[in-house]
């Protein structure tokens, strides 16, 4: 079955500090994959996304995700955290028909003044 | 204003009083969508529209239905809820999935307690 997965449910750095959220896929094929955020009280927002092509990803506010074929992994990343990055992550990844989309359950980053 | 809008935000119900959430998108997207998000499981999928007229279900549909007979709403309709789908939903929105997903646009998400 295709699935992403999220190892850490709570990820925690300093403001100042390079961040990483992880994510790990089970997909067969080229697979695409997301990563969106959420603020408090607000839908999901658009950050990135790896199609094919390049193994860093550039995306909104500063991040960029690394795509790893060998370690089937897709981590998010952001040299200097801000403390306006703490929110919700989620990493989405193809679902059980290629018009579908499957989630990971989503790490809670907070960025420490 | 490209957006997906969302009606009620907020809702309280009681079992089995049939409700409607709607879903509005003002992008011309042919694909839509409904998720679920519970704590620790993500957003989950419970049905998606190629475009008018054609749905498919996703990973949890029971106990909802849906249609799509405008290319812009997709109303989300639970005809006898109960309290296992008091839950946070999102409503999303993306081009044509074609041979695959594209990035979606969710609305801002509705909050459902059924007592």
């Amino acid at each position: 079955a295709q699935s992403v997965a999220q190892p850490e449910d709570q990820v925690n750095v300093a403001e100042g500090n390079p961040l990483t959220v992880k994510c790990t896929y089970s997909v067969s094929g080229n697979p695409y994959l997301f990563w969106y955020v959420q603020y408090p009280n607000r839908g999901l927002q658009f950050l990135l996304k790896y199609i094919t092509g390049d193994n860093l990803v550039k995306g909104s506010y500063g991040f960029e995700a690394e795509f790893n074929k060998s370690q089937t992994s897709f981590h998010l990343k952001k040299p200097s955290a801000l403390v306006s990055d703490s929110a919700l992550y989620f990493c989405a990844g193809p679902g059980g028909s290629a018009r579908q989309l499957t989630f990971g359950s989503g790490t809670q980053l907070t960025v420490l003044p | 204003e490209a957006q997906v809008t969302q009606n009620p935000r907020y809702l309280i119900t009681v079992t089995g009083k049939k409700l409607t959430v709607t879903c509005s998108q003002n992008m011309n997207h042919e694909y839509m969508s409904w998720y679920r998000q519970d704590p620790g499981l993500g957003l989950r999928q419970i049905y998606y529209s190629m475009n008018v007229e054609v749905t498919d279900k996703g990973d949890v549909p029971e106990g909802y239905k849906v249609s799509r007979k405008e290319k812009r709403n997709f109303p989300l309709i639970l005809e006898s809820p109960s309290p296992n789908q008091t839950s946070l939903y999102f409503c999303a929105s993306s081009l044509s999935a074609g041979d695959r997903v594209h990035e979606q646009f969710f609305g801002p998400g509705t909050r459902l307690t059924v007592l």
